[in-house]
């Protein structure tokens, strides 16, 4: 039934750790992102994927690094972990052939680093 | 010029009162703006939107307002209810390549008192 779901929901680690965060979607999508939330709540686009190629990125540090396996799926690799990355990550899917369509979004991983 | 400024950033407002929620942008390539509504431990989802060749759209209690000349647009909760406290995120579309990036505003937590 999830149309997008999110792995792990919680991820509490140390600061110089690496974590992954997993993003599957269900509705056939052919576009996914990733969003960060800051404690103040501002939502940001980090990354989009269409068909499994990166086409945004933003000014996001090279420990991020996203990879798509297939259309259904991106997950979000971060090396080196620092406190600043302490936040929620959002991942969503939308169909870029519909012009005004709806980005859907999963339930958030919230990271915590000590 | 990629930004989408919100006000206020909190609200509170009693039970069958009206809320309003104002947005303002200056990218003139921004092509819909929708709503966001988000509830706390969930993902944002998608409430309302609007095309910038339309000045209004309603949706049962919800509507939204356009000013296309003065770049701005609102969100408007009739008989507002206490089930409609969450934060609500105004956004911006704009069309990159194959993705549709999403810029939002700085939210703005609602509360219905009963």
């Amino acid at each position: 039934d999830t149309a997008v779901s999110q792995t792990p929901k919680y991820l509490v680690t140390q600061m110089g750790n690496d974590k992954s965060i997993k993003c599957e979607q269900n509705l056939g999508h052919d576009t996914m992102y990733w969003y960060k939330q800051d404690s103040k709540k501002f939502l940001k686009i980090m990354f989009s994927y269409n068909n499994k190629e990166l086409i945004i990125n933003e000014t996001v540090p090279n420990r991020f690094s996203p990879k798509s396996p297939d259309k259904a799926h991106l997950n979000l690799h971060i090396n080196s972990l620092e406190l600043g990355d302490s936040a929620v990550y959002f991942c969503a899917s939308s169909q870029a052939s519909v012009t005004y369509n709806e980005q859907f979004f999963g339930p958030g991983t919230r990271l915590t680093v000590l | 010029q990629q930004q989408v400024k919100q006000s206020p950033q909190s609200l509170i407002v009693q039970k069958g009162g009206i809320s309003i929620i104002n947005c303002a942008y200056e990218n003139t390539a921004f092509d819909y703006f929708p709503w966001y509504q988000q509830f706390p431990g969930k993902g944002p989802a998608l409430l309302i939107a609007i095309r910038p060749d339309v000045s209004e759209k309603k949706e049962g209690r919800f509507t939204i307002s356009f000013n296309k000349s003065a770049k701005q647009f609102s969100l408007h909760i009739m008989d507002s209810q206490p089930g409609d406290s969450a934060t609500y995120f105004c956004a911006a579309k704009v069309a990159l390549g194959g993705a549709q990036k999403l810029v939002f505003g700085q939210g703005t937590r609602l509360t219905i008192n009963p």
